[in-house]
């Protein structure tokens, strides 16, 4: 089945506690990227990435951090969580002409 | 900038009810349009896209016009389900060659409670 998975789909962790959000795709699409959701603000993109080893920022990228050093794979790292990452955070990946894009289930982050 | 505004929900009907979610946009270029449907716990799906003024993007009933002259990509069902209750979001793509390509700009999604 074709599909972006991410896990875990739940955390709840503590300010400065390091942490790595999974996200990988079986579907061999060249383009990944990384969403938060936040109320009445839709979906902002934090990063995005073209092929392996070419990654580059969206919109809110400060706190976060990404790495492709396979095709499937586009973990989310956030190397000191504050409370305002506190959101619910997806994955999409999308062929090279970008005319869909594909989303895992979602991660709710929580950091007190 | 690209920005994407729907209207404002959330949006409560009764089973049956005709429904209109309001949806324009700014971009430089010449977006792609889309709606993404997003059911309680579940990530965004795809429900229909445009590539160009004019065409229509249909599914499940649901459908929306690219309008270029008026911004505007609104999404219409003659006859609502309790099954549509969901968050719809309007997204723009700007077509492969800007420098943003790829990327998807969100509006901030509207709720949709249909009741029987």
């Amino acid at each position: 089945e074709a599909q972006v998975t991410q896990n875990p789909r739940y955390l709840i962790t503590v300010t400065g506690k390091k942490l790595t959000v999974t996200c990988s795709q079986n579907m061999n699409h060249e383009y990944m990227s990384w969403y938060r959701q936040d109320p009445g603000l839709g979906l902002r993109q934090i990063y995005y990435s073209m092929n392996v080893e070419v990654t580059d920022k969206g919109d809110v990228p400060e706190g976060y951090k990404v790495s492709r050093k396979e095709k499937r794979n586009f973990p989310l790292i956030l190397e000191s969580p504050s409370p305002n990452q506190t959101s619910l955070y997806f994955c999409a990946s999308g062929t090279r002409e970008y005319n869909e894009q594909f989303f895992g289930p979602g991660t709710r982050l929580t950091v007190l | 900038g690209n920005s994407v505004t729907q209207m404002e929900g959330p949006v409560t009907l009764s089973e049956e009810a005709f429904l209109t979610i309001n949806c324009t946009y700014t971009a430089t270029g010449y977006p792609s349009l889309f709606w993404y449907v997003q059911y309680p716990g579940e990530g965004l799906q795809l429900l229909l896209k445009a590539t160009k003024a004019d065409d229509k993007g249909s599914n499940k009933g649901f459908e929306a016009t690219y309008r270029k002259e008026t911004t505007s990509f609104h999404l219409e069902k003659g006859s609502v389900q309790v099954s549509d209750s969901a968050v719809y979001f309007c997204a723009l793509r700007l077509c492969a060659g800007g420098t943003s390509y790829g990327k998807l700009t969100f509006g901030q999604g509207t709720i949709l409670t249909v009741h029987p």
